[in-house]
């Protein structure tokens, strides 16, 4: 079947302006996460979504990154009045229970973001 | 707090040999899952190996097997007969239970750039 989709896969834009990412995960998987994948950071976790719990948002770096996830499906990551720190590649990945360690985290192709 | 390492930044492999990454965990949960993920130059992560801490004998999938010390806290992984397409970057991850205050995400490795030489 069809596996995790990003939206887009390049984005560049200017510093001061909101950006907004998306991820389609693969169908039936009620698990979410978001990473950030950078040169001097390495893979970060950002946020995470369980059903319909409210989201673990312990990795999100200041307030000006926030993630919906509607419908228990789709998400969104925007980062608003973007930086040039925040440059990265923005990987989402999905999984189909969140019971525990035995989970498998699928990833996408990733949203390459560049602040100018 | 989790933690996982490895220490090699980068390997080259001869084409049909075998090769064995590195990968050392730290983490105080009793309950955890360990994960090797393939980062080709695409940039798309790869799931590729998953070793539960509870399993008792070292998980294997076609050509990459992974070598679980629990007490040493070490899960390498075996990629035998090397190809060219293996030419990527490889990371370790890790995952805890509930116990551990885990809160679901994976805990990576700086990751290990393999280069298969023909």
């Amino acid at each position: 079947g069809a596996g995790v989709s990003q939206s887009p896969s390049n984005k560049v834009t200017e510093k001061g302006k909101d950006v907004e990412l998306r991820c389609d995960p693969i169908s039936g998987h009620t698990a979410l996460y978001w990473y950030r994948q950078s040169l001097g950071q390495g893979l970060e976790f950002l946020i995470y979504f369980q059903g319909n719990s409210a989201p673990d948002k312990s990795g999100l770096p200041s307030d000006r990154f926030s993630a919906e996830r509607t419908g228990g499906s789709v998400s969104t990551l925007t980062i608003q009045r973007t930086q040039q720190e925040d440059s990265a590649v923005y990987l989402c990945a999905s999984s189909s229970t969140s019971g525990g360690f035995t989970d498998t985290q699928y990833f996408g192709p990733g949203t390459r973001l560049t602040v100018l | 707090a989790q933690k996982i390492t490895q220490t090699q930044p980068g390997m080259f492999v001869q084409e049909k040999e075998a090769v064995t990454l590195d990968c050392t965990y730290d983490t105080s949960d009793p309950s955890y899952g360990l994960f090797w993920y393939k980062q080709p130059s695409s940039g798309e992560m790869i799931f590729l190996i998953y070793q539960g801490s509870y399993d008792q004998q070292n998980a294997t999938e076609g050509r990459y097997s992974l070598n679980f010390q629990k007490a040493r806290k070490s899960a390498n992984l075996v990629i035998s007969a090397s190809q060219l397409g293996d030419s990527a970057m490889y990371f370790c991850a890790m995952r805890g239970g509930a116990y551990g205050g885990s809160q679901g995400n994976l805990i990576f490795g700086k990751g290990t750039k393999l280069s298969v030489k023909p």
